[in-house]
């Protein structure tokens, strides 16, 4: 059974940075093919793409955010680390992190975590 | 960036409808769109890849067409439970794969 959950910090202060975990199970970031991504969503607003990792280590950002994030992983725990630097009340959002068979195939998604930018 | 342009932003229409929603985007793509449906305060769902291998478990009423720039999503009959916000995104090429702004679907 596959799964993935988003953990990270709830509140964070302007120009700070924010740290996101995405810890998962029923397959392995080893095996090829396999990919996770980190998708947000500012509340109302539409889904916006942000980052991905896959099995041979390769990462993609978005290009208007590739100088604030890094996505990066570890392998014997499961886990996918998203940073965002110099957060700003526009980072505001609910971050998802899903598994990518491909870098194109987002089946199984975790129910995300609401991170909320403010002094 | 290859822009995704969905249209309309948002749609009602009553149960029983065909509903068709469309995405453009700012470049040819081939056949490299997939389709996502959010219902509120849920993550999305992946229901057609690659302009329209419907994912398993998806009704057969949902079908997606296209080629380029010019894509389509059509439910064949409203339902109830089809009620959410409909994304599509393009996987041309390598990441990053934007999305559309989403079209918001209600019933009358």
């Amino acid at each position: 059974q596959v799964t993935l959950r988003e953990s990270g910090p709830a509140l964070v202060r302007p120009t700070q940075t924010l740290t996101l975990t995405c810890t998962f199970s029923g397959f392995s970031l080893n095996t090829d093919g396999m990919c996770v991504t980190w998708i947000r969503q500012p509340p109302g607003k539409a889904l916006e793409w942000l980052a991905l990792i896959d099995w041979d280590d390769e990462r993609y950002y978005t290009p208007s955010l590739r100088t604030r994030l890094t996505i990066s992983k570890d392998t014997s725990k499961s886990q996918v680390v998203l940073t965002l630097t110099n957060v700003d009340p526009v980072d505001t959002a609910t971050y998802y992190c899903a598994r990518g068979v491909g870098w194109e195939r987002y089946d199984y998604w975790g129910l995300g975590t609401l991170v909320t930018v403010s002094s | 960036d290859i822009q995704m342009t969905q249209s309309p932003s948002s749609l009602s229409a009553s149960v029983g409808d065909r509903v068709s929603i469309t995405c453009r985007p700012s470049q040819d793509i081939a056949i490299y769109l997939n389709w996502y449906q959010q219902k509120p305060g849920r993550a999305p769902k992946l229901l057609i890849l690659a302009t329209s291998n419907l994912q398993s478990g998806v009704p057969s009423r949902f079908s997606g067409s296209g080629t380029g720039t010019d894509f389509t999503l059509t439910i064949s009959s409203l339902q109830p439970e089809d009620v959410a916000t409909y994304y599509c995104q393009h996987s041309y090429s390598a990441p990053p794969y934007t999305f559309g702004q989403g079209t918001k679907l209600e019933i009358k």
